[in-house]
C-alpha cells in the first residue's frame, strides 16, 4: 500500500461546481497534513495545511479524519485558474524531516 | 527576495557524465531539500539539510551527492549519470522543519540519453 494515495483524476468539471478530492495515508502516527498545488511543469506551491478541526480557506476547505486515515479538499464555486494538480502531503514519521507527497489529482475546469 | 533559485533550467547529458544542479534561497532557511518528480509520481526525497555543514540521505539517495557549506547554498551532483535518472528535480526550502511551508524553486529538467 501506498504511504499516500490520491485519485489520480482528472476531474473534469464546469465553472461555479463544487469539486471535493479525498486522500488516504497508512500511517496513523503521521501529525502534519498539506495541500500543495502544482500548475503544469511548475513548481509545488503550498495550498493549505490541514488541522484537525478542519480549516477553511476562503472557497478551499480541508478536513482531516484521523480514524478513517484522510484528508479531503473541497472546492466550491470553481474558476478556470483553479485548474492544477493538487498533492495530498503528509510527513513521515520515521524522520521529522521527510515529507511524503502523493502523486496527485488533475482538476480540468471548463468554461 | 527571489526566493529558491535552480540552475540549469534545463541539461541533457550523456550516460556516464557528471554535472551539478545548482540551488540557492536568499530566505535565511535553515533547512533545504531535494527532490526528483518522475511523470504522474509523487515527489521523492533524495537529500536533505538542516543547516551549513550538515546533510542527510533521503529516500532515494543513490546515485547523488550534495553539500551544504553555506546557509544560501545547496548543490546536487549527479556521479555517472544514469537513464533511470531522467526527472525534474526539484530544490526547496524552509524556515523550520518541514512541517512548516516548504518554498520550491521552478525545477531543472534533466534528461539522460
Amino acid at each position: 500500500r501506498k504511504e499516500v494515495e490520491q485519485d489520480p483524476g482528472p476531474f473534469n468539471v464546469p465553472e461555479g461546481a463544487t469539486v471535493a478530492f479525498n486522500c488516504t495515508y497508512s500511517n496513523s502516527a503521521s501529525q502534519s497534513f498539506f495541500w500543495y498545488r502544482q500548475d503544469c511543469r511548475k513548481e509545488p506551491k503550498l495550498l493549505m495545511s490541514v488541522y484537525s478541526s478542519g480549516n477553511e480557506d476562503g472557497r478551499f476547505t480541508a478536513q482531516l479524519n484521523r480514524a478513517s486515515q484522510y484528508i479531503s479538499l473541497l472546492i466550491r464555486d470553481s474558476k478556470l485558474s483553479d485548474s492544477a494538480t493538487y498533492l495530498c502531503v503528509v510527513n513521515g514519521v520515521d524522520s521529522s524531516y521527510k515529507l511524503i507527497f502523493g502523486s496527485g489529482t488533475r482538476l480540468l475546469v471548463r468554461p | 527576495n527571489a526566493g529558491v533559485t535552480q540552475t540549469p533550467k534545463f541539461r541533457i547529458l550523456k550516460i556516464g557524465q557528471s554535472m551539478t544542479l545548482q540551488c540557492t534561497q536568499d530566505m535565511n532557511h535553515n533547512y533545504m531539500y531535494w527532490y526528483r518528480q518522475d511523470p504522474g509520481m509523487g515527489l521523492k526525497l533524495i537529500y536533505y539539510s538542516v543547516g551549513a555543514g550538515i546533510t542527510d540521505k533521503g529516500e532515494v539517495p543513490n546515485g547523488y551527492n550534495v553539500s551544504r557549506s553555506t546557509t544560501e547554498d545547496f548543490p546536487l551532483r549527479l556521479e555517472l549519470a544514469a537513464p533511470s535518472q531522467t526527472s525534474v528535480y526539484f530544490c526547496a526550502s524552509s524556515l523550520l522543519t518541514p512541517s512548516y511551508e516548504q518554498y520550491f524553486g521552478p525545477g531543472t529538467r534533466l534528461t539522460v540519453t
